[in-house]
């Protein structure tokens, strides 16, 4: 169960897209269709933006996208705001009722 | 949906607490549910699920035989039994319901976490 591994920050200027990449192995990104994205800011609980991979839950802007492509997931941030400032998590089914996290990436808005 | 996590204290390694889950605002019986936890500071750790009917579990490795997920759907509440605490399980531990219900894929709301902290 190791953790997934995110780049530790990416940043972007207002109105700029950026590309957050999740890369896990065959055991789980790879095989199962269940990667999730969290937005967390600072002293508030995580808040779902994908789901199943590329699904936004109503009420999240359609800015934000998700794909995948091997043992890697990538959520991406089109117009960047300056309250897309935060940090994200993915998150992977890894079989057996089991998931685990990212590392989480702190996203900056220049 | 809400979600409200209580129980979290201060206790010595080696100790025991239980957390607590309120649910309300959805049909928690249909739903599986999670624990994640986040150190001081650090990202998040994915720790148990339960199964709807809580005839199933799960855990994390590094929990595997000290931890304990349970759920009375009667009471719609979700419960950790945490024993032989260490140092290093302090963190801030959220309840999180799963996005569908019966079948896994995942949390979506969670609650705001309630604060376990080992320390002698």
């Amino acid at each position: 169960q190791s953790a997934l591994t995110q780049p530790a920050s990416v940043s972007g200027s207002p109105g700029q897209s950026i590309t957050l990449s999740c890369t896990g192995t065959s055991s789980d990104v790879g095989t199962y269709n269940l990667v999730s994205w969290f937005q967390q800011h600072p002293g508030k609980a995580p808040k779902l933006m994908i789901y199943e991979g590329n699904k936004r839950p109503s009420g999240v802007s359609n800015r934000i996208s998700g794909s995948k492509s091997g043992n890697t997931a990538s959520l991406t941030i089109s117009g960047l705001h300056a309250d897309d400032e935060a940090d994200y998590y993915c998150c992977s089914y890894t079989g057996g009722n089991t998931y685990v996290f990212g590392t989480g990436t702190r996203v900056t808005v220049l | 949906v809400q979600l409200v996590e209580s129980g979290g204290v201060v206790v010595q390694p080696g100790g025991s607490l239980r957390l607590s889950c309120a649910a309300s605002g959805f049909i928690f019986a249909d739903h599986p549910m999670h624990w994640v936890r986040q150190p001081p500071g650090k990202g998040l750790e994915w720790v148990s699920l339960i199964t709807w009917d809580g005839t199933s579990t799960s855990y994390a490795d590094s929990v595997k035989g000290r931890f304990t997920i349970s759920r009375d759907n009667r009471k719609n509440s979700l419960y950790l039994q945490m024993n032989s605490l260490r140092t290093d399980d302090t963190a801030l531990y959220y309840c999180a319901k799963d996005i569908y219900g019966y079948d896994t894929s995942g949390p979506d709301y969670w609650g705001q976490g309630t604060l376990v902290t080992v320390s002698s």
